[in-house]
């Protein structure tokens, strides 16, 4: 079955960026989706198919897709932003959909 | 849009519980659904998806055979059938809605991620 590999956590300085990757074999042929899980709430979704961010997702949230690495990158973070991030892709070989491991972004 | 679970709850090992995901603000019948998990402390996991009608289904490896994903368009209600429960199973449960499928020139276009999520049911399994 198809593997994600996410760093278990980054630390940013506030107004600082972050950047956040998903490692997987030939992940640049797939869409990579990201969300964000802050402690106690449902996850909500920041990127979809690699860059693009639904409503209401600021600017600062951006994604990229290449070779066997995708990454989520947000800028000027700031304490809101602390949360766990997973990357998640569909594995066309078993139709099922597949998790990263999360990442525990903190902001210093 | 608004999706709340409910049924989740405290069954011995080898029991069974049965999930509910009841949709409102949005024409349940048009959108595709999945059950995602998360044990205590763990990252997220994907257990089953369903298609719009239902004829189309998909489970992780890790509950095929033991869990029933099913809907009924009419009650705008999603559920997850959980049999021969194991204490591996204790989880946050949570129901999740996929974009609006679409055609195009190459047929039928899925998209494959997940647009909105309920809070959670949890369920525990002791052992």
């Amino acid at each position: 079955s198809y593997v994600l590999t996410q760093p278990p956590s980054v630390s940013v300085a506030p107004g600082k960026t972050a950047r956040i990757t998903c490692a997987g074999n030939n992940i640049g042929s797939k869409n990579v989706n990201w969300y964000q899980q802050k402690p106690g709430q449902a996850p909500v979704l920041v990127i979809f198919y690699d860059t693009d961010r639904p409503p209401g997702i600021p600017e600062r949230f951006s994604g990229s897709n290449s070779g066997n690495t995708a990454s989520l990158t947000i800028s000027r973070v700031d304490a809101g932003d602390e949360a766990d991030y997973y990357c998640q892709v569909w594995d066309s070989s078993s139709e099922h959909r597949v998790f990263g491991g999360g990442t525990k972004l903190t902001v210093l | 849009v608004q999706l709340v679970e409910s049924g989740g709850g405290l069954v011995q090992a080898g029991g069974s519980l049965r999930l509910s995901c009841t949709a409102s603000g949005l024409t349940f019948s048009n959108y595709e659904m999945n059950w995602v998990r998360q044990a205590p402390g763990k990252g997220l996991e994907w257990i089953s998806y369903i298609s719009t009608v239902g004829t189309t289904i998909y489970y992780a490896d890790s509950v095929k055979g033991r869990f029933t994903i099913s809907r009924d368009n009419a009650k705008n209600s999603l559920y997850l059938q959980m049999n021969s429960l194991r204490a591996e199973d204790t989880a946050l449960y949570y129901c999740a809605r996929d974009p609006m499928g679409y055609y195009d020139d190459s047929g039928y276009y899925r998209p494959e991620y997940f647009e909105d999520w309920g809070r959670g049911t949890l369920v525990t399994v002791s052992s």
